[in-house]
């Protein structure tokens, strides 16, 4: 697609539900993020993607937190049993090169996620 | 220590005048450094990079990069209103190649 595309663009959820956020790069992008961002702070790392490998998943908070890459195109960042600590806006982003060694990160408009 | 730090402004300049943003940094090993700009509700957009130590200048922003100093630093001038946003600097460290973000400077240019 002519952007990174994500969806749901919002989600309201209850606490202790699983939610599924989904990410559609840039075609053709190599590396894939996904951070965290609360209002009023830059964006917090949670994992990247080379291709279908997931290169670094140190930002994930615990265990409720995992993301894929299947097919080292469209990535899923799934939390389980959801928080009310869980709401923020969640971005993706996508880079043309590997570890995103050139710095450009073309960023999606984000999935905001709220945890009643 | 946080591995980017900026100040959160908000940073009020006059139009017409500089504006000047800092960040330090904590990887000693980092090798490359951008700066990038946040439009209130929207995503954020990258508009400079910066590799080598000195000044790297692009229309009316420039980027200077002290590494021994772990310190980089965005100068805005002939600042505008539309230049009104959180600017994030943003640090690639070298161990595992993460982008890593400060938590960004708001910048309100008056008319």
């Amino acid at each position: 697609g002519a952007g990174v595309s994500q969806s749901p663009r919002y989600k309201v959820t209850k606490r202790g539900q699983d939610v599924a956020l989904r990410c559609d790069p840039i075609s053709g992008h190599v590396s894939l993020y996904w951070y965290r961002q609360a209002l009023g702070q830059g964006p917090e790392f949670l994992t990247y993607f080379n291709y279908e490998a997931q290169q670094d998943k140190s930002g994930l908070p615990n265990d409720r937190f995992s993301a894929e890459r299947p097919e080292g195109s469209i990535s899923t960042l799934t939390i389980q049993r959801t928080e009310q600590r869980d709401s923020a806006m969640y971005r993706c982003a996508s880079s043309s090169r590997p570890n995103a060694n050139t710095g450009e990160l073309f960023f999606g408009e984000g999935s905001r996620l709220t945890v009643l | 220590q946080k591995e980017v730090e900026q100040n959160s402004g908000p940073l009020s300049v006059p139009e017409g005048a500089i504006a000047s943003l800092n960040c330090t940094y904590s990887d000693r090993g980092s090798q490359s450094f951008f700066w990038y700009r946040q439009y209130s509700g929207k995503s954020p957009e990258l508009i400079m990079f910066i590799y080598s130590n000195g000044d790297k200048e692009d229309g009316r922003f420039t980027a200077q990069l002290n590494k021994a100093s772990q310190y980089v630093s965005l100068l805005i001038r002939d600042s505008q209103p539309s230049d009104s946003a959180t600017y994030l600097c943003a640090v690639l460290q070298a161990a595992g190649n993460k982008l890593t973000f400060g938590g960004g400077t708001r910048v309100l240019v008056k008319p």
